[in-house]
Order: C-alpha cells, then structure tokens, then sequence
C-alpha cells in the first residue's frame, strides 16, 4: 500500500538554523511529490512540488527539496529559518498512474524561537 | 488565499446523525476532492469528483457519500456519525483530474462528534 513517512514530528529550532524534514515514500512507480505548509489558522499551502526533471526543486519562500528517486526519499531544506517558518509541514505524494489523489504524511511541527 | 470555501467552520454532532459539509471550488475548476484530516494526522483522501461524477475514493465507508454540482460545487456527507468521524474536513479544487493538476485546498470543516 501506498504510504508516505515523516519521521520528525515536532522540530524545535533557533532563529537563523538550518532547516532539514525527512519525507520517504513506498511507491515503486512514477510519482509526483509534493510540500504543503499549514501556518497556525490557516489553509494548507503548496511549498513546492517536483514531477520531472532537475531533482532540485526551489518553492517560495526559500524553501527548497531534493528527490533522490534510489532513497525514495523528499526531504525539504531551508538554510537559515525564521520565526514566521512556525508551521506544520506536510510532505505528499501523487501517483502518475491510478486514482489521481495526494497521499499524506503525518506531517512535522516546526516551532522555530526568536 | 485560495478561492476555495468549506461551510459551515466548525459543527458539533451527535453520534448516529447525519451531516452535510459544502465546499465551492475555485473559479475555473472543475474537479473537487475531499479529506479527512484526524488530529495529528495528515489528510487522507475520502473522494473525488470530477464533472458531477466520483473519480477515485479512498479507503472510507459507504457511510461517506458525496455530490459535485453543475457550477462544480461538492457536498460531503456523512451518514450515521461515530465519534471517530471527528475531524478537520477538507476540500480541495483543481483545474482538471490531471495528475499535473495542482489541488488548491480550502479552510476546513471542523467536526466533532460526541
């Protein structure tokens, strides 16, 4: 079955610190990945997404993730966090073929102190 | 923000009724997913609808049903409520069923069943 982990959940850093989530998957086919951040009160947004191509992927807010197709692994970074980066992180994954919807991770809170 | 609306925010039920959650997509869209997001869990997918026609369906009852609407609105609705149908409800638009379609989520329902 499909299924995607984030093995941090709860990350407590300091202002300025780099930032690193682990995001694996288990799907041996052709897959769309996706980051989506849930600030406090708020929708879930798209960070980035990667469906081809350079496996360095650059979303906004300087956020940035590499796919390493061999690991089946996603992991998002950001060199130096900031306070407003307080969030849950949400790492998905869509199949190219089969039913067309995202599959979820558990999600990783990101407290980041001023 | 996204053009995506869920009503009502919050709903409190009793076990063993009936609910109906609404969701109006994006302009331009046409296609309408649905998740559940327990607490401290990612969304998982209960269905999709794509041109008032289910497209896909997780891993849910029969209980859950829905309706996609010519002006591509969805409803969700949920039959015989149990305390573990508590959760945050959401909806998502896309342009299409695509893969490459990107899924642009509204705010929530938030449901709780006692």
């Amino acid at each position: 079955a499909q299924s995607v982990s984030q093995h941090n959940h709860h990350v407590i850093l300091s202002e300025a610190a780099s930032l690193e989530l682990g995001c694996n998957y288990s799907y041996g086919g052709t897959v769309n990945l996706f980051w989506y951040v849930q600030y406090p009160g708020q929708h879930l947004q798209l960070l980035l997404k990667y469906f081809s191509g350079d496996p360095l992927v650059k979303g906004i807010k300087g956020f940035e993730a590499e796919f390493i197709k061999s690991k089946f692994s996603f992991n998002l970074r950001k060199p130096s966090v900031q306070w407003s980066d307080t969030a849950e992180y949400f790492c998905a994954v869509k199949r190219q073929t089969g039913a067309n919807n995202l599959f979820f991770g558990t999600g990783t809170r990101l407290t980041v102190i001023p | 923000e996204t053009g995506v609306t869920q009503s009502p925010t919050h709903l409190i039920k009793t076990r063993g009724q009936q609910v109906t959650l609404r969701c109006s997509s994006q302009s331009g869209h046409n296609t309408v997913s649905w998740y559940q997001q327990a607490l401290g869990q990612g969304p998982q997918f209960i269905f999709q609808y794509y041109r008032e026609e289910e497209n896909g369906r997780g891993n849910f009852p029969p209980r859950f049903s829905g309706l996609q609407f010519p002006n591509y609105s969805s409803e969700l609705n949920v039959n015989a409520l149990e305390l573990d149908d508590s959760a945050l409800y959401l909806c998502a638009s896309s342009e299409s069923s695509g893969v490459s379609y990107e899924q642009y989520f509204g705010p929530g329902t938030r449901l709780t069943v006692t």
